[in-house]
């Protein structure tokens, strides 16, 4: 069955780039029509949306963290990234990425996340 | 502040039954999107519990429900049980702002 993991560096300086990669395995990141999101969540706190990624390239992002969002696919290495610029204390979360069913529709398969703190 | 409110927590014992209240707005819920619920077990990623209103992914016990009303939905949980205990968040697609919003989520605490 497919599987998400992400990865990447679990510590980052402020005003730097968060850059995270989520790898998919047990299928082709290719297959179906789904799409790939990464959603945060800071310690104790509820679930934010961050944005959506296509095998095409085509992309959505949440409005509040748009301008320093940027997300890209692999299809060779089964993968997709998100990189968060100018980053300060605020968004020190733990980072998961999921299978995006569609626009309207449900995150069907999540990631187990992965930790990133925002300190000097 | 979440765009759909869900209470801070639920409690309930052994066998009973708790519901869970999402409540939105014209722009998400009330527009007719669908309205998707979450577990989430301490120290866990979460997990699709309900999709599209009242629809249980294949393995969910049938214990769990769905429904959709108005500007409004619910998760039901009937015969409640220790491993019940979790977060919960509702999820649906806002309108005005153009992308996915979630509940604040609720913790269910089974005494």
């Amino acid at each position: 069955q497919v599987q998400l993991q992400e990865s990447g560096p679990g510590l980052v300086k402020p005003s730097q780039t968060l850059s995270l990669t989520c790898t998919v395995s047990g299928g082709s990141i290719s297959s179906g029509s789904y799409y790939w999101s990464w959603i945060r969540q800071p310690a104790g706190k509820g679930l934010e949306w961050i944005g959506r990624i296509y095998t095409s390239g085509s992309t959505s992002y949440n409005r509040s963290l748009k301008s320093r969002v940027t997300m890209s696919v692999d299809t060779s290495k089964n993968q997709f990234s998100l990189k968060l610029s100018s980053v300060t204390a605020a968004d020190t979360a733990v980072y998961y990425c999921a299978r995006d069913r569609g626009s309207y529709l449900a995150f069907d398969i999540w990631g187990q996340g992965t930790m990133v703190t925002v300190s000097s | 502040q979440s765009v759909l409110t869900q209470p801070p927590s639920v409690s309930g014992a052994p066998g009973q039954r708790v519901t869970i209240s999402c409540t939105g707005s014209s722009s998400n819920i009330g527009a007719g999107y669908d309205v998707h619920w979450y577990q989430q077990l301490p120290g866990t990623a979460p997990k699709l519990l309900i999709y599209g209103n009242n629809n249980r992914p294949s393995g969910v016990p049938d214990r769990f429900s769905g429904s959709k009303s108005g500007t409004s939905a619910s998760l039901a949980i009937t015969g409640l049980q220790a491993e019940d205990e979790a977060d919960y968040y509702c999820q649906s697609y806002d309108s005005s702002l153009s992308g996915r919003v979630f509940g604040g989520g609720t913790k269910l605490t089974v005494l």
